[in-house]
């Protein structure tokens, strides 16, 4: 499965967009983006995931870019609660269809 | 939709006692669910692929003796952990693939188990 790379920390202003970056630059045409969070003691919250279109849903939007050696999640409107460690997955789609987690990017929302 | 249930949600044991814990998919069938573990301030770690009906399939240095695995029906997945030690003391956290009308299997996550072997 292709690697990701993430930044360990990232900082935002409660009501601002947080745009968390993810490189994934050995990532195969079968393989999906998935974007995972953990807040705290709990276990990881699925957000989002795409193939190579730009997705949205009521929680995040996904950025692909068009060689697929990157992606960028975007929370238009960060709150507190958004204060996390953000996981940013390739999944093959063959076979079990295992995540492999890194460390992610904890992201601190600030007022 | 896509709900993972996790039972209990923390236990605390004596060193040498076996401990069993659930993890069941309540709104979709799942034939196929993960069992992760996570150590304070670390990432999760995928421990082994539950298939229903099948012999699990642990990952490399995870032993299959210890940690024993049923996946008996299509809503249920159970992790035991046998003769518990200190060192077992982590979060589990399970997770079960939903189709999904789309038949994308994305992974949906429980709410984790803390276990302390005391």
């Amino acid at each position: 499965d292709a690697k990701t790379t993430q930044p360990p920390s990232m900082d935002c202003a409660e009501g601002r967009a947080a745009n968390l970056p993810c490189n994934h630059s050995t990532i195969s045409g079968n393989e999906y983006v998935y974007w995972y969070r953990q807040i705290h003691s709990q276990g990881p919250q699925y957000i989002i995931h795409g193939l190579k279109n730009n997705e949205t849903n009521e929680m995040a939007s996904l950025i692909i870019t068009e060689d697929r050696k990157s992606s960028t999640l975007i929370l238009p409107h960060a709150t507190l609660r958004d204060t996390a460690v953000y996981y940013c997955i390739v999944r093959v789609d063959t076979g079990f269809q295992k995540l492999v987690f890194g460390t992610g990017t904890r992201l601190l929302v600030s007022p | 939709g896509a709900v993972v249930s996790q039972h209990p949600s923390w236990v605390i044991c004596k060193s040498g006692t076996s401990v069993k814990i659930e993890c069941r998919s309540l709104d979709f069938q799942a034939t196929t669910m993960f069992w992760y573990r996570q150590f304070p301030k670390q990432s999760l770690m995928l421990m082994a692929t539950s298939n229903e009906g099948s012999k699990a399939t642990y990952e490399q240095g995870v032993e299959k003796d210890k940690f024993l695995i049923n996946h008996a029906s299509l809503t249920l997945s159970t992790l035991t952990v046998t003769s518990a030690h200190p060192e077992d003391s982590s979060f589990y956290i399970c997770s079960a693939r939903d189709p999904g009308p789309l038949r994308t299997d994305t992974q949906y996550f429980g709410p984790g188990t803390r276990l302390t072997v005391l």
